[in-house]
């Protein structure tokens, strides 16, 4: 079955920067467009980033674009996100979720992690 | 970027009834929306993308319906596992965006 496990997560202190993970299983990951939706406590959702299958298109919410960075790793199966320059608002459960299509990305999101807890904290 | 705005923010239901929940988009989105479920301490899960089809796994209850701009969900008779938080979700263009969710709970 599909699974979606992220890693990484933890306080920092505004400015400082972390890596946060997500191992992908039960299915054939580099087929799949992935995401990275964050949601603040208490608060709606937010969708961050979005990475092609192939990794050649990538996209961002205004908020992050030139501080986070989104790559993949096929032959590990490990999708990432690269946070630096972290600020108080960026504190939230990030989640990997994979998109619906195959080989392409539409943003759907059909399968999620349980998420990994962000706080950027002074 | 493109809003949704969703009504009501809460809605109290009893087991058995049905509930309706609206999403609005300030563009259209032709039929580029997805429905999902929250519940406390879980991760989102897709009940509805297209507008109206059904995710897999999900429910004959929950229907989706709407095109363009104005869209709604509705679970035809609610049971105890369906009381939780739906978010409407486009997909039209980069970024999608939520809309704020509504909150369904025991009346």
């Amino acid at each position: 079955q599909v699974q979606l496990v992220e890693s990484g997560g933890g306080v920092v202190q505004p400015g400082w920067s972390l890596r946060l993970s997500c191992a992908a299983s039960g299915f054939t990951f580099s087929t799949y467009g992935m995401h990275w939706v964050r949601q603040a406590p208490g608060k709606g959702l937010e969708w961050v980033a979005v990475i092609w299958n192939d990794g050649n298109n990538k996209y961002y919410t205004d908020s992050v674009k030139g501080r986070f960075t989104i790559s993949r790793d096929n032959s590990k199966n490990t999708l990432y996100l690269q946070m630096n320059g972290l600020r108080a608002e960026d504190t939230a459960v990030y989640y990997c979720a994979r998109d619906i299509l195959i080989h392409d990305s539409s943003g759907v999101f059909d399968y999620w992690g349980q998420g990994t807890l962000v706080t950027v904290s002074s | 970027e493109i809003v949704m705005t969703q009504s009501p923010a809460s809605l109290s239901v009893s087991p058995g009834e049905r509930a309706t929940l609206s999403c609005r988009a300030s563009q259209s989105v032709r039929r580029n929306l997805a429905w999902y479920q929250q519940k406390p301490g879980q991760a989102p899960r897709l009940l509805i993308y297209g507008a109206s089809t059904r995710a897999t796994g999900i429910p004959a209850r929950f229907s989706g319906t709407g095109s363009g701009t104005e869209f709604t969900l509705t679970i035809s008779s609610l049971q105890s596992e369906d009381f939780a938080v739906y978010y409407c979700q486009h997909y039209d263009i980069w970024p999608c965006t939520f809309g704020q969710g509504t909150k369904v709970d025991i009346k």
